[in-house]
């Protein structure tokens, strides 16, 4: 089951623009994960923030949990075309017991306009 | 780098046919999955392994089966090809939970796009 919802579904922005992509999801977790997913490719791992924080930075990514709210947004700034690809939020929850499971969203297509 | 490989980037397979999808990783990794992706429909689980022989199914198990003989490798078996298995097909792979260092992140193959005829 798709525990992840993203939102926009979509999202179209100029180069120099930043993108914001948001995730919820239902169950308590011990971490959240974005992906990237460029266009017919496996996907690649960007960020992970784990339950007991609140923001994280890696570049020009800036990853935000609320788990009160059940929900992260993911946001890149000052985007370049290359940044055009699917973005995908993940939930893990117990580490020791799921064999691993990643609970993937439907994931928000970002394209940027050069 | 952990490198996680399948087998064809591209197959074409007629109904009925067995297929055969292999991964292999490199990195040591104790869990290894399978995913189809479809448009509207996102990442799918159809089945995971957590150590060599063993296997636990997905969300979407019907159709499939999977063997993991080795630790290092995992293939998807599709035993009567049908067209609703047209897909793109992924496979990933992780560290267990249960090293220190590990959250579960996944590393993923760069698919598998079979067409049924």
């Amino acid at each position: 089951s798709q525990q992840g919802e993203e939102d926009p579904q979509a999202l179209s922005i100029q180069e120099g623009e930043n993108a914001t992509m948001n995730c919820s999801y239902k169950t308590s977790i011990n971490n959240l994960q974005w992906y990237r997913q460029n266009s017919g490719r496996g996907l690649v791992h960007l960020i992970l923030i784990r339950s007991n924080e609140r923001e994280k930075h890696s570049g020009r990514l800036r990853v935000t949990l609320d788990t009160s709210k059940k929900s992260s947004s993911l946001l890149i700034t000052a985007s370049r075309a290359a940044d055009t690809a699917s973005y995908f939020c993940a939930t893990a929850g117990d580490l020791y017991n799921q064999g691993g499971k990643l609970i993937f969203g439907q994931g928000t297509e970002l394209s940027v306009k050069p | 780098d952990v490198k996680v490989t399948q087998s064809s980037r591209y197959l074409v397979k007629r109904t009925g046919e067995k297929v055969f999808l292999e991964c292999v990783q490199d990195m040591d990794h104790e869990n290894m999955f399978w995913y189809r992706q479809d448009p509207g429909l996102g990442l799918r689980l159809i089945y995971f392994s957590y150590d060599v022989k063993m296997k636990e199914k997905g969300d979407i198990p019907e159709g499939y089966s999977v063997s993991r003989e080795k630790k290092e490798r995992f293939s998807l078996i599709l035993e009567s090809a049908s067209t609703n298995q047209t897909s793109m097909y992924l496979c990933a792979s992780s560290f267990s939970g249960r090293r220190s260092y590990s959250y579960n992140e996944q590393f993923f193959g760069p698919g598998t796009r079979l067409t049924v005829l």
